[in-house]
């Protein structure tokens, strides 16, 4: 089944704890990127890859790093997380030699206490 | 940059109701889909349609990219039609970002 997994689904952390919030998908796409989701703000891209280690910001990078070490992976990572990062995160990936379309995974549900 | 605006922000619905939700967009797009959020929060993939007419099922969507107007219908909705609708648009790929840029949404509930 063609799908773009998440892990964890749910966390919840403290301040400063380092993570990394892991994305694959499976229907070799080319391009993948995050969002965080707030009340009040909607999704908002941090980072994309058009490809393997090609990576750039989004609109809200400041305090995530990620890394596009093989295609189908496209980790998030957080070095120092902070209260203000407690979100709904979601990966998405798509093709541009396909439809464009894109696809998201289940969404990562963190909170930083 | 884009504008991406829906309406109505929010719908309650009796069950077997029909409903159209509307997404205005203030420029030319490369990629418009629609999304269903569900209580869980999980982004459910409906429709990529940047332009024309698609179904599924009890859900049809149509664009008019001409207009910059895309339209999706729910006819006879079950209580798990609920959640908040959202449409999103991608601007043409001249500098890619792989950005979908989503609308505020639609807020729908449907009671029994």
């Amino acid at each position: 089944e063609a799908q773009v997994t998440q892990n964890p689904r749910y966390l919840i952390t403290v301040t400063g704890k380092k993570l990394t919030v892991t994305c694959s998908q499976n229907m070799n796409h080319e391009y993948m990127s995050w969002y965080r989701q707030d009340p009040g703000l909607g999704l908002r891209q941090i980072y994309y890859s058009m490809n393997v280690e090609v990576t750039d910001k989004g609109d809200v990078p400041e305090g995530y790093k990620v890394s596009r070490k093989e295609k189908r992976n496209f980790p998030l990572i957080l070095e120092s997380p902070s209260p203000n990062q407690t979100s709904l995160y979601f990966c998405a990936s798509s093709s541009p030699s396909g439809s464009g379309e894109q696809y998201f995974g289940p969404g990562t549900r963190l909170t930083v206490t | 940059g884009i504008q991406v605006e829906q309406s109505p922000p929010d719908l309650i619905l009796q069950e077997g109701a029909n409903s159209t939700l509307r997404c205005n967009f203030s420029d030319s797009v490369n990629n418009l889909q629609w999304f269903h959020q569900n209580p869980w929060g999980q982004l459910i993939n409906l429709f990529y349609i940047p332009s024309g007419t698609k179904q599924n099922g009890r859900l049809s969507a149509t664009t008019v990219a001409t207009e910059r107007y895309s339209l999706l219908y729910i006819s006879s909705s079950q209580t798990t039609d609920s959640g908040v609708y959202f449409c999103a648009v991608e601007r043409p790929r001249g500098g890619a970002t792989n950005k979908l840029i989503f609308g505020t949404g639609t807020l729908l509930a449907v009671q029994p």
